[in-house]
């Protein structure tokens, strides 16, 4: 069965931190790697997605990919109060459906 | 741009019933997706839909019934509503490129009593 991992968190940090989000997943065909964030009673909202090893930045929000390891990671820079929410990761898992992880809880303190 | 709606937004119904959760997406997108969302299960797929008229099981399709008659809409039926149904319903859509990304709609909130 293909699963996506994530620690549930909650991670702390504070305003003006660099938060670290990390996901690891046991299909190693998976191809491409994508970022949710889930505001409490909300539904998740893409932020970005990467497709190849290495780094991928968008603003404050780098994606890290490493396929030999089957780890993807968020880092998100000068982290912010409103950046407080749930992150899902998933991954593509065949005929165009993506396998989520249960998410990472994120609270940014001011 | 209304993008993807989702309705009715909340619905609360009675054990046995037969309940409709509607999906619409103005985008034209091929794939069409429908999740449940529970504390502690995170997304789970039900069903989702390549094209029109063509539809497949996700991970938990039991109870659940879906069709796509048109490419705009993805109707889910609960066709007799258990408790253990009560959950948060997102319908998502994708794209037909190769990226696989997919956005979803505000969600449906059931109770089931």
């Amino acid at each position: 069965q293909k699963e996506v991992e994530q620690n549930s968190g909650p991670l702390s940090v504070p305003e003006g931190a660099i938060a670290s989000l990390n996901c690891t997943y046991s299909d190693r065909g998976s191809q491409s790697f994508f970022w949710y964030r889930q505001y409490s009673g909300k539904s998740p909202e893409l932020i970005m997605f990467i497709y190849s090893n290495g780094d991928k930045e968008d603003g404050r929000f780098t994606a890290q990919l490493n396929k030999a390891s089957q780890y993807v990671s968020l880092l998100i820079r000068d982290s912010q109060p409103s950046d407080s929410a749930t992150y899902l990761c998933a991954a593509h898992s065949g005929y165009s459906t993506l396998t989520f992880g249960k998410g990472t809880m994120l609270l940014v303190s001011p | 741009d209304a993008g993807i709606t989702q309705s009715p937004r909340y619905k609360i119904t009675e054990t046995g019933r037969q309940v409709t959760l509607m999906c619409h997406q103005t985008w034209s997108h091929s794939y069409m997706f429908w999740y449940r969302q529970d504390l502690g299960h995170g997304l789970r797929l039900i069903y989702y839909s390549a094209a029109a008229d063509i539809t497949d099981k996700g991970e938990v399709p039991d109870g659940y019934v879906v069709s796509r008659s048109k490419t705009e809409n993805f109707p889910l039926t609960l066709e007799s509503a258990t408790r253990s149904q009560t959950s948060v319903y997102f319908c998502a859509s994708s794209g037909s490129g190769a990226s696989y990304e997919q956005y979803f709609g505000p969600g449906t909130r059931l109770t089931v009593t």
